[in-house]
């Protein structure tokens, strides 16, 4: 089985640095996604990891070290609009086809002015 | 930008009735998904469905549920006989070829609602 852990709350003021943690345990990997949903809207792709090492998507980072199975999502410069969910998400290929996405528990951000 | 639509937005229904829920994925994407999100819990996986065939389920999808793609832009999902626990919003996702490691689409949801 597959199991993703986060943090479920995290809170931060406006402008700061926050990081979200991931911590996996998976039967197939092939690569660490994260989302992000606002108030049960449609998740939203930001950053995907396949290999050990930083990605960098704007404000948004992403880190994958995959003999930790850990990873963690860096938002900087934070804005009231990036109050909202993030998950992370463990990427496994279907022998039949297709993509697998199993996601973690989710971590609830809440930015303060 | 390509979109991954649903509908309806919302569904109420009785237990024990049928819902079909419906969704139209990206034109030239080849791989569909249904996920499930009971409030306040996190995104589940239910089933993808590749080459009008279902490539893998989990254990939520049991005999109640099945999918289809009945012409080339629609995909469904269907709830035999609705229980109170199917209550959540349903997404349905697509993405392009497997080896493009890019993320999902996600259609803005279902929210299915069985009293």
């Amino acid at each position: 089985g597959q199991s993703l852990e986060q943090p479920s709350e995290v809170t931060a003021v406006e402008g700061a640095i926050v990081q979200i943690n991931c911590t996996y345990q998976t039967s197939g990997f092939y690569g660490l996604s994260w989302y992000q949903q606002h108030d049960g809207g449609a998740p939203t792709f930001l950053s995907y990891n396949g290999l050990d090492g930083l990605e960098e998507t704007g404000r948004f980072s992403s880190f994958l070290s995959r003999s930790d199975s850990y990873g963690y999502l860096l938002l900087q410069e934070l804005q009231m609009k990036d109050s909202a969910s993030y998950f992370c998400a463990v990427r496994d290929i279907l022998t039949g086809g297709g993509n697998k996405l199993t996601f973690g528990t989710g971590t609830q951000l809440k930015v303060e002015l | 930008e390509p979109e991954v639509t649903q509908t309806p937005s919302h569904q109420v229904t009785q237990m024990g009735q049928e819902v079909i829920l419906r969704c139209v994925p990206i034109s030239n994407h080849l791989y569909f998904y249904w996920y499930r999100q009971i409030l306040g819990q996190k995104v589940e996986f239910l089933v993808s469905f590749y080459n009008n065939e279902i490539s893998e389920k989990s254990e939520i999808f049991d005999d109640q549920f099945s999918v289809e793609r009945p012409d080339g832009s629609n995909f469904t999902l269907k709830i035999r006989s609705t229980k109170l626990e199917d209550s959540a919003m349903y997404f349905c996702a697509s993405s392009p070829r497997a080896s493009v490691p890019i993320g999902y689409t996600f259609g803005s949801g279902t929210r299915l609602t069985v009293v």
